[in-house]
């Protein structure tokens, strides 16, 4: 098994739907978070969790909502999707020191039609 | 505002030759360095890191160098492979807070046989 698995790999939704995205991950690490990927603009931080009763904001977070319902389980919720929410989304882990690199979920490819 | 820097966009280089991709950023606070690759469906990874108390760290065919002066570091991938193709990432963090690693946007790799 992967140490980040994210859920559903592939998504299409509609316009005013809500989408829930989903990291479970093996690795025993605190930290969590969720990035998303655009062509050209490389990685950018939606949300992190330091631990289970930590959630804090990342640099682009409007229009997202996180839950983190137990140390290895973070997910990501879009309440009310848009087209310009197209992108692919990644769940990343690492340990309290963060100096050993972010683990990496294989991403969810979202397309809001 | 891109905190990172990366260039060039896109990089071809035949087998055997040297990669180069440049970064550049702005945060004097910053104090790791690591490049992700990234292949094609797959969640980056780490490749290396460097710290600013060193000017270049060397591993297998890859090396970071470090000009912290310049504000400036840069990966050579020496021998280029066909199977070194892929998206890479360099980032900088606080490593102590380690709450967000600023991604550069990515430079698609490709090594021609």
């Amino acid at each position: 098994d992967a140490d980040v698995t994210q859920t559903p790999r592939n998504r299409i939704t509609k316009t005013g739907k809500r989408i829930m995205l989903e990291c479970s991950q093996t690795k025993g690490h605190d930290r969590m978070y969720w990035y998303r990927q655009d062509p050209g603009l490389g990685l950018r931080l939606i949300y992190y969790s330091f631990d289970v009763k930590d959630i804090n904001k990342g640099e682009i977070s409007d229009g997202y909502s996180v839950s983190r319902q137990a140390q290895a389980k973070f997910s990501l919720s879009l309440e009310s999707a848009i087209p310009n929410q197209t992108a692919l989304y990644f769940c990343a882990t690492s340990d309290s020191g963060g100096g050993n690199g972010y683990t990496f979920g294989s991403g969810t490819r979202l397309t809001v039609v | 505002q891109q905190q990172v820097k990366q260039s060039p966009q896109s990089l071809i280089v035949q087998k055997g030759g040297i990669s180069i991709i440049n970064c550049a950023y702005e945060n004097t606070a910053f104090d790791y360095f690591p490049w992700y690759q990234q292949f094609p469906g797959k969640g980056p990874a780490l490749l290396i890191a460097i710290r600013p108390d060193v000017s270049e760290k060397k591993e297998g065919r890859f090396t970071i160098s470090f000009n912290k002066s310049a504000k400036q570091f840069s990966l050579h991938i020496m021998d280029s492979q066909p199977g070194d193709s892929a998206t890479y990432f360099c980032a900088a963090s606080i490593a102590l807070q380690a709450n967000n690693l600023f991604f550069g946007t990515g430079t698609r790799l490709t090594v021609i046989p």
